[in-house]
């Protein structure tokens, strides 16, 4: 079965500093990986997403992400945070034509003015 | 597009008492909807997969009696949990799906609910 690992648990980063959330996977076959936000007290919101082709995806927002098949890893980025990127980012996992998608733990980011 | 509703988005009930959550795709018709909760501070856990006009699918370890699932049409699902008590106090999700896939799901701004 798949699963999704978020090593931090919490990251604070300074308005106009870059970004790194680490997601890693494990799954059988070719993953489907997702990143998504959730504001306080909302549903999900989809950043991006990638199911094959080019490695590195854009998402909303200025995001991005790379999926490395070798590190088992989909780690989201954005080149400068702004204030308005504070919230909670899951990753998650699927398969295609599969109702099983697994989330991780969830990175909560503080954005510091 | 693909917008998916919540009703109500928070309620507050006594223990024992029955709760339905409403869940509405307004601008598709969804094959597939999903429910899951969610913990403060933790990620979300699948309950359920309900097709239209089929039963639910429950994950292991749900009560399929104390959490009923209805998808009677392709735009609305529900979410009964019966005989409610404080540890049903969750964050209740919904997602829905134009195809018979959660990568293609969309989510609805979550249910608060919480039980005294």
């Amino acid at each position: 079965a798949q699963s999704v690992t978020q090593p931090d648990i919490h990251i604070t980063v300074s308005e106009g500093a870059s970004l790194e959330l680490r997601c890693n996977y494990s799954y059988g076959a070719t993953p489907y990986l997702f990143w998504y936000v959730q504001s306080p007290g909302q549903g999900l919101q989809l950043l991006l997403k990638y199911f094959s082709g080019d490695t590195l995806v854009q998402g909303i927002k200025g995001f991005e992400a790379e999926f490395k098949r070798s590190q088992s890893s989909f780690n989201l980025r954005k080149p400068s945070v702004h204030w308005s990127d504070a919230a909670e980012y899951f990753c998650a996992v699927g398969a295609r034509n599969n109702n099983d998608m697994r989330f991780g733990a969830g990175t909560r980011l503080t954005v510091k003015p | 597009g693909a917008v998916v509703s919540q009703h109500p988005s928070w309620v507050i009930c006594k223990s024992g008492t029955s709760v339905k959550i409403e869940c509405r795709s307004l601008d598709f018709q969804a094959t597939t909807m999903f429910w899951y909760r969610q913990f403060p501070k933790q990620s979300l856990m699948l309950m359920a997969t309900s097709n239209e006009g089929s039963k639910a699918t429950y994950e292991q370890g749900v009560e399929k009696d104390k959490f009923l699932i209805n998808h009677a049409s392709l735009t609305l699902s529900t979410l009964t949990v019966t005989s409610a008590h404080p540890e049903d106090s969750s964050f209740y999700i919904c997602s829905a799906s134009p195809l018979p896939a959660a990568e293609t799901q969309y989510f609805g701004p979550g249910t608060r609910l919480l039980v005294l």
